[in-house]
């Protein structure tokens, strides 16, 4: 069975300052990891994925991870935080690329202060 | 642009009464959708996977008589929630996964049940 967990419900950054937010996983099979944002009131947009190959993963709006095998790790970091960034963020694992079998994290509430 | 929309994003009824939402895949075709809730301030959680021309697959504790799925056509699935109660009340989010592997998440329906 697969399980994720993020650390931390609630971060607060000011604005400008780095972003990290913890996503830890368990699976008994190589995973798949992703992180989705969620604006309120709105779906979930892909920010990026891992699959294979690069451990460190760049997807948009300046969003980066990096999938730590020996830490079953995909933390979420962005080196300047914009007040645009303020959202809900989920990780998320799954056995294949295909959405069968997603287990979503809690979910980390992002804050950005100006 | 959204290439899984949903509707109605909003919707408000009397309790006793039935709710249909639509899912819908714009430039792809979808033989498989998946079918999410999500209470407030929490993560998506499953409900089912929809399967066209065939029986949605629901997962355990989802009361298949009160959440029923179609999945018409290859670009459409609908969730019908029947006799609604306030309990109901939730985000429901549908997904669809295109040829590529990525998953696609609509934008969100808000149902609030009277």
């Amino acid at each position: 069975a697969q399980s994720v967990t993020q650390l931390g419900s609630h971060v607060s950054v000011s604005e400008g300052a780095l972003v990290l937010l913890r996503c830890n996983y368990s699976s008994s099979v190589p995973p798949y990891l992703f992180w989705y944002v969620q604006y309120p009131n709105q779906g979930l947009q892909l920010l990026l994925k891992y699959t294979t190959g690069a451990t460190l993963v760049k997807g948009i709006n300046g969003f980066e991870a990096e999938f730590k095998k020996s830490e079953t790790s995909f933390h979420l970091t962005k080196p300047s935080a914009h007040m645009s960034d303020a959202a809900e963020y989920f990780c998320a694992v799954s056995e294949d690329n295909y959405g069968q079998n997603f287990v979503f994290g809690p979910g980390t509430r992002l804050s950005v202060l100006p | 642009g959204a290439v899984v929309s949903q509707h109605p994003s909003r919707v408000i009824c009397k309790s006793g009464t039935s709710v249909k939402i639509e899912c819908r895949s714009l430039d792809f075709q979808a033989t498989t959708m998946f079918w999410y809730r999500q209470f407030p301030k929490q993560s998506l959680m499953l409900m089912a996977t929809s399967n066209e021309g065939s029986k949605a697959t629901y997962e355990q504790g989802v009361e298949k008589d009160k959440f029923l799925i179609n999945h018409a056509s290859l670009t459409l699935s609908t969730l019908t929630v029947t006799s609604a109660h306030p309990e109901d009340s939730s985000f429901y989010i549908c997904s669809a996964p295109r040829n590529t592997g990525e998953l696609f998440f609509g934008e969100g329906s808000r149902l609030t049940v009277l």
